[in-house]
């Protein structure tokens, strides 16, 4: 079993959605990290967080340690946000080193 | 301000050659990380490097050599290519490197390395 597992694998909405992609760990953490990689390839982080939530525009991070869950939600979902999301855990111990998802693809549809 | 730079972009080797692949960043960070993106696995770490003259195993080790003789440069080698060693190679770098900081990685575009 993965380390971080993340869900669903795929994902298809009509614009205007509200989206949630869900990140399930199982090791103690540090810290989480959401990236976003677009079809050109490249990866860009879009949140790092340790505890409670974080928005930034239209997205929204949320993480429960006691959990080990995080959800990334995108409301008002428009076709440029179409690209593969992945979360990464630092696990704890003072770790240098991310533990990556599979990542979840996002098809936005106008 | 580039961020992190990798070059090439893209090559196609033949089994049995060598190249290296070059990661550059002017941020000043300290850490600096190489992985590998294959269909259907997340990012695996192949070395790592926390500082100026020091390099790390990571995941996936094995047919790859790393340098890291500058700051602002992370090489990874293939000393003899091999057709398992076709993916895409990311190389990444953080101001520090524990996530508690808040400190993200910072990721380059991406080298794309066919073995024939």
């Amino acid at each position: 079993k993965n380390e971080v597992e993340q869900s669903p694998q795929n994902l298809t909405a009509q614009e205007g959605e509200f989206i949630t992609i869900n990140c399930s760990y199982s090791v103690g953490i540090s810290a989480l990290h959401w990236l976003q990689q677009h079809p050109g390839g490249g990866i860009v982080s879009l949140f790092m967080l340790s505890s409670g939530k974080k928005k930034h525009g239209r997205l929204i991070a949320t993480i429960n340690i006691q959990e080990k869950h995080s959800s990334l939600h995108i409301t008002a979902s428009h076709p440029r946000d179409s690209a593969v999301y992945i979360c990464a855990v630092y696990s704890q111990g003072g770790s240098e080193k991310l533990v990556f998802g599979k990542g979840t693809k996002l098809t936005v549809n106008p | 301000n580039a961020g992190v730079t990798q070059t090439p972009k893209f090559r196609v080797l033949k089994t049995g050659q060598s190249m290296t692949l070059l990661c550059a960043q002017d941020m000043n960070h300290e850490y600096m990380y190489w992985y590998r993106q294959d269909p259907g696995m997340g990012l695996r770490l192949i070395h790592y490097s926390v500082g100026e003259g020091t390099t790390a195993k990571g995941e996936v080790p094995d047919g790859y050599n790393v340098s890291r003789l500058k700051k602002q440069n992370f090489l990874l080698g293939l000393e003899s290519a091999a057709p398992s060693q076709t993916s895409v190679y990311f190389c990444a770098s953080s101001l520090i490197g524990q996530g508690a900081s808040g400190q993200p990685q910072h990721f380059g575009d991406g080298t794309r390395l066919s073995i024939l």
